[in-house]
């Protein structure tokens, strides 16, 4: 059930600005969705999270957005900073009855100055 | 809290030796631990889930005789790579969850293999 991509999309902007990444998530009956930022040579890092019974999360700078009806799940980062450069997963536990994840391909953001 | 770390951080072995690579859980006790590979650009790969005290139970394809998992306590599950080829090499990630909070996985930073 892992997604494994063959090259990451690429996601560049300005800094300042506002970025929005998307994921298509795969598994209708998934009820928990996770929002993870890899840095280059270092392990995933909880960014926010969201349960299926709400369809907007907010916390520092980052809002998720999700959407069941079209299963898309999207990560919302405001003013954008050089810090944020990096790549970007979605995980979903839809896996039922187990607490493992099916994780997205991923999307490399990366921050223009 | 929840503050995995994982040692070492980088290894470089020669082929047909044998690594042990270390995941603990330092403020909080794990409820269950995954191990994942990661290669370059890619998405994570679920290798196997560990449970402590019981055996881990390994994905598809993924040999359980070459990735030894030992989950000894609830802090610490170590992955051995036997026998490593160069074609183990790749970065391997742990990730744990906590009472309370079982759906959150919390990542190590990750273990770079080198086999020569």
């Amino acid at each position: 059930g892992e997604s494994v991509g063959l090259h990451l999309p690429t996601l560049s902007v300005q800094e300042g600005d506002n970025s929005i990444i998307n994921c298509a998530y795969s598994n209708s009956a998934s009820d928990y969705f996770i929002w993870y930022k890899q840095e280059s040579g270092k392990g995933p890092q909880f960014i926010i999270d969201i349960r299926s019974n709400m369809d907007k999360r907010q916390g520092q700078r980052v809002t998720v957005l999700l959407n069941k009806t079209v299963k898309h799940l999207s990560l919302q980062i405001a003013a954008t900073q050089p810090g944020d450069s990096a790549v970007y997963f979605c995980a979903e536990n839809g896996f039922r009855g187990t607490y493992k994840y099916i994780f997205g391909t991923g999307t490399r953001l990366k921050v223009l100055a | 809290g929840a503050v995995v770390s994982q040692h070492p951080s980088w290894v470089i072995c020669k082929s047909g030796t044998s690594v042990k690579i270390e995941c603990r859980s330092l403020d909080f006790q794990a409820t269950t631990m995954f191990w994942y590979r990661q290669f370059p650009k890619q998405s994570l790969m679920l290798m196997a889930t560990s449970n402590e005290g019981s055996k881990a139970t390994y994905e598809q394809g993924v040999e359980k005789d070459k990735f030894l998992i030992n989950h000894a306590s609830l802090t610490l599950s170590t992955l051995t790579v036997t026998s490593a080829h160069p074609e183990d090499s790749s970065f391997y990630i742990c990730s744990a969850t906590r009472e309370g909070s079982t759906d959150t996985q919390y990542f190590g930073p990750g273990t770079r293999l080198t086999v020569l």
